[in-house]
């Protein structure tokens, strides 16, 4: 079975600074995508990012960036020029190919961008 | 992307009572889903939703317990039967876009508070 782990549950970053989110898996399988969703303290989760597996370029979404390290089954997203509406919790997600395949999340970082 | 919205927001319930949440996506989708988050946690499948069929549970979730409807491609429900107050919780619904169907998209969550 795929294992999602986030081994900072908290962290706090400046305005205007960055700050990277660590995020591991465990999966046999070559080919699969990988996300990170944004929860803020209105409970909406929001896709922040996807990768593909199979595509050694690294995604980014604006501000939002990850440093995919397939061999050793890394995922960490950087958050650059933090904004007060970055706080939120950011969890790190994996899922297989195929319809039958499901979600499996991590259990969450606690991100807090202070002034 | 699918918008998803979800009602109601937020209940308070007295024990042994049920509620029902609807869960309605903007397109046709093939496969919809049932979260839960409990207070400062992950969030954990109850079940998927097949349209025209019984719902899949993942272990630890009965459909007398967790009853799901889903009439068409663009709805669901999940009736929260017999609550109790382990009941509290975060329920999401999500769905699977219709062209990048590796990615899900979810609800703004419906927070239950159980008496």
């Amino acid at each position: 079975a795929q294992t999602v782990t986030q081994s900072q549950p908290e962290m706090s970053v400046q305005e205007a600074e960055t700050v990277t989110l660590s995020c591991t898996y465990d999966t046999s399988e070559n080919n699969y995508y990988l996300f990170w969703y944004k929860q803020p303290p209105s409970r909406q989760m929001i896709l922040v990012i996807r990768q593909e597996a199979y595509k050694q370029q690294n995604a980014t979404e604006n501000r939002f960036s990850v440093n995919f390290q397939k061999a050793a089954k890394s995922f960490s997203l950087k958050i650059s020029d933090s904004q007060l509406g970055d706080t939120a919790m950011y969890f790190c997600a994996f899922k297989n190919t195929g319809t039958a395949s499901k979600l499996t999340f991590g259990t969450g970082t606690r991100l807090q961008v202070t002034l | 992307s699918a918008v998803i919205s979800q009602k109601p927001s937020r209940d308070i319930c007295q024990r042994g009572t049920s509620l029902t949440i609807q869960c309605q996506v903007d397109s046709q989708v093939t496969m919809m889903f049932w979260y839960r988050q409990q207070p400062g946690q992950s969030l954990t499948l109850i079940a998927t939703a097949n349209q025209g069929s019984e719902a899949t549970y993942e272990s630890g979730f009965v459909i007398d317990k967790f009853p799901i409807s889903r009439p068409n491609l663009t709805f669901s429900t999940l009736t929260v039967s017999n609550m109790s107050p382990e009941d509290s919780s975060i329920y999401l619904c999500s769905a699977r876009d219709r062209v990048r169907t590796d990615t899900q998209y979810f609800g703004p969550g419906t927070r239950l508070t159980v008496l």
